[in-house]
């Protein structure tokens, strides 16, 4: 299996433009997670699902982002509008339940 | 909101020197696993322990989880240039279904 994939791997973007960022997890894990990395405030889980439904978003900052995981083997994860405090990396992983985490290398985010 | 915190932030040692980082998190938990991330990439995860279980090898990388204090201790023995990175300790919260979160981190440099 090739991992979890990630596209893109660096995006650069306007203020006010919309950012989809993907993922596809690796084939059997019935778990996705969506994290963002910053300096000032470390591993942030956004949202997870199991078996394409979400479970906790609780952790989305606001109602400009949102995801969907429209079937086992894809993820989207939108910012719209994008402003510049979103610039981090975000990264997505899959597991099966109660297992290890597979990361993809992430999308690092620029809102310039 | 973050589960972990790891102690300390950072940490310099010579090669051959061992490391020894701690997590403490705040709810009961499924298990507690540990996970390494070079600059610039994806996290890898390293080891995962039960809640059941009170202590774990694997290589040169030993574990051990204290419920009962809501702790958990990554020592590295021998450690390499390589091994300089972060390391994170993330929770599998027993009440949230698989919700995998992630401590603030431990910035290992090994010293040649």
């Amino acid at each position: 299996d090739a991992g979890v994939i990630q596209s893109p791997r660096h995006e650069v973007t306007e203020m006010g433009q919309e950012v989809t960022l993907r993922c596809k997890p690796i084939s059997g894990h019935d778990y996705l997670f969506w994290y963002r990395q910053t300096m000032m405030r470390g591993l942030e889980l956004l949202i997870y699902f199991n078996n394409n439904v979400p479970i906790d978003d609780s952790g989305m900052p606001e109602d400009r982002f949102s995801a969907k995981m429209p079937n086992a083997s894809f993820s989207t994860l939108k910012i719209q509008p994008s402003e510049p405090r979103d610039s981090a990396v975000y990264f997505c992983a899959s597991s099966r339940a109660r297992t290890e985490a597979f990361f993809g290398q992430g999308t690092r985010l620029t809102v310039v | 909101s973050q589960q972990g915190e790891e102690d300390p932030q950072a940490l310099s040692i010579q090669e051959g020197e061992n490391a020894t980082m701690n997590c403490s998190y705040k709810t009961s938990i499924n298990n507690l696993q540990w996970y390494r991330q070079n600059s610039g990439r994806g996290l890898v995860h390293l080891i995962l322990i039960r809640s059941n279980e009170r202590e774990k090898h694997s290589g040169r990388l030993r574990v051990t989880l204290d419920t009962s204090k809501k702790s958990s201790s990554l020592l590295i023995t021998a450690s390499r240039a390589a091994d300089t990175a972060s390391y994170f300790c993330a929770t599998d919260e027993a009440a949230a279904g698989n919700k995998l979160t992630f401590g603030g981190g431990t910035r290992v440099l090994v010293k040649p």
